[in-house]
C-alpha cells in the first residue's frame, strides 16, 4: 500500500516554543491530507484538512492561528505548533488518500511533549 | 453529525478463541468504512476497507462485514493469537474518496497466551 511518513517521531520542548512536524507522501501525490491528534486512551479526533495550494480546512474548536498547517507540494504537509504549552501533548498523525484508491493511509504519528 | 460508536471498548481472550468486535455508526449515508489496527504508541495499519456497496471483506484470519441500512459492522478475528493485542479502530469516511474520516473510541485487545 502507500506509504506516509512523519517527521519527527518524537519531540520534548520547552513551554512557549514553536513546533513543526512534516507528513510526506512518498510514493504518491495527495492533493489533500489530514491531521489527527489523539490524546491517551482515546481515539483520533481531525483537526484540520491540509489542501495544497490553499488554505486549510480547520475543524470547531481548533485553532488555526495556533495550528499552523503549509501544504506546500502534492507530496508534503507540515503542521506548526505554534507557542506549545503542556496541554498541547499529544500524539500527532496525519493521513492521506492512497493514490487512486479510497483508502486513508496514516503515518507513524509524531509524539509532542511540552513541558 | 457522524458518531461512531465501539463496542466492547475493551476486551480480554485466551489465545485461540474467536471473536468479534462491533463498531455502529449513526448516519448510514457513509462512502466506506475502515478498519484500522494500532499498537501502543504507534501509527495506524489498515486493515480492511469496505465500501458502502459491499458487505463483507477477508482478509487472511479477519473477516469485516458491513450492514450500511442499520450502521453496524462487524470485525471478526478467527483463531487469535498474542500477536493480535492491540487497538483496533473502525472509521467511516462520507462523500467522495478523499474525505475526511470518523473514527470510533476503539476497542483494546488482549490475547493471553
Amino acid at each position: 500500500g502507500a506509504v506516509v511518513s512523519q517527521h519527527p517521531s518524537r519531540v520534548i520542548c520547552k513551554s512557549g516554543t514553536s513546533v513543526k512536524i512534516e507528513c510526506r507522501s512518498l510514493d504518491f501525490q495527495a492533493t489533500t491530507m489530514f491531521w489527527y491528534r489523539q490524546f491517551p486512551k482515546q481515539s483520533l479526533m481531525l483537526m484540520a484538512t491540509s489542501n495544497e495550494g490553499s488554505k486549510a480546512t480547520y475543524e470547531q474548536g481548533v485553532e488555526k492561528d495556533k495550528f499552523l498547517i503549509n501544504h506546500a507540494s502534492l507530496t508534503l504537509s507540515t503542521l506548526t505548533v505554534t507557542s506549545a504549552h503542556p496541554e498541547d501533548s499529544s500524539f500527532y498523525i496525519c493521513s492521506a488518500p492512497g493514490g487512486g484508491v479510497d483508502e486513508q493511509f496514516f503515518g507513524p504519528g509524531t509524539r509532542l511533549t511540552v513541558l | 453529525k457522524q458518531e461512531v460508536t465501539q463496542i466492547p471498548a475493551a476486551l480480554s481472550v485466551p489465545e485461540g478463541e474467536n471473536l468479534v468486535l462491533n463498531c455502529s455508526f449513526t448516519d448510514s449515508a457513509i462512502y466506506n468504512l475502515q478498519w484500522f489496527r494500532q499498537d501502543p504508541g504507534k501509527g495506524l495499519t489498515s486493515l480492511l476497507l469496505i465500501q458502502s456497496s459491499q458487505r463483507e471483506q477477508t482478509s487472511g484470519r479477519l473477516n469485516a462485514s458491513l450492514d450500511k441500512s442499520s450502521g453496524r459492522s462487524t470485525l471478526y478475528i478467527a483463531a487469535s493469537q498474542p500477536g493480535d493485542s492491540a487497538t483496533y479502530l473502525c472509521a467511516v469516511s462520507v462523500g467522495s474518496a478523499g474525505n475526511m474520516l470518523t473514527f470510533g473510541g476503539g476497542t483494546r485487545l488482549m490475547v493471553k497466551p
